[in-house]
């Protein structure tokens, strides 16, 4: 089972829609969470931490389940510019290495 | 806003030919990593750096790997014997000390786009 598992997508969404994904991680030691966003042949960036409450960021909400291992992201009001990969990251326990699901692809279109 | 930055852009060597990809991390940051990420695949982790050594590595990083940090502001992957399967962006990332509760953010630098023909 891989460590950090997405669907790949593409998610085709309508601008100003909703979209939500998941993503799912087999080490219950894991510590932290993020979801990182990539451009097409640009470098990964950091789009929100994850917490064990669930936080929320502008039109972006980020959501942890440690009991089924798994987080969220919901985007609200979709922008064109939201296109991109989205990426799921976590840190186990002990140590500073990134494991990095496949990344889900988003697609918003007018 | 402090960024990290990579040289070169995008390399071009030879199967078997020495390449050493550089990396600026942000001044005041303690931790330094490399990941690469293969056309089509995901990021993966090759090694982190603190306070003058390896943390960590993978292993993907094997002995044709090494890093170092020559002077007090680069931070470089040396790759000895380059292979086909080296053909890869490679990311640096730095971060500052690690927060309490083990949660701190990595940025990234551009990438190098590594071809090896």
């Amino acid at each position: 089972r891989k460590e950090v598992e997405q669907d790949p997508g593409p998610f085709n969404v309508p601008e100003g829609a909703t979209v939500a994904f998941n993503c799912t991680y087999s080490n219950s030691a894991s510590q932290s969470f993020f979801w990182y966003r990539q451009d097409c042949r640009k470098e990964p960036k950091l789009l929100m931490s994850v917490y064990s409450s669930g936080n929320e960021d502008g039109r972006f909400t980020a959501q942890l389940n440690r009991a089924s291992q798994y987080i969220s992201l919901l985007i609200r009001d979709s922008k064109l510019s939201d296109s991109a990969t989205y990426l799921c990251v976590v840190i186990k326990a002990a140590g500073n290495k990134l494991t990095f699901g496949g990344g889900t692809r988003v697609l918003v279109k007018p | 806003e402090p960024e990290v930055t990579q040289t070169p852009s995008h390399q071009v060597t030879q199967m078997g030919q020495e390449v050493i990809l550089r990396c600026v991390p942000i001044s005041n940051h303690l931790y330094f990593y490399w990941y690469r990420q293969i056309l089509g695949q995901k990021v993966e982790f090759l090694v982190s750096f603190y306070n003058n050594e390896i943390s960590e590595k993978s292993e993907i990083f094997d002995d044709q790997f090494s890093v170092e940090r020559p002077d007090g502001s680069n931070f470089t992957l040396k790759i000895r014997s380059t292979k086909l399967e080296d053909s890869a962006m490679y990311f640096c990332a730095s971060s500052e000390e690690e927060l309490a509760g083990g949660s701190y953010e990595q940025y990234f630098g551009p990438g190098t786009r590594l071809t090896v023909t």
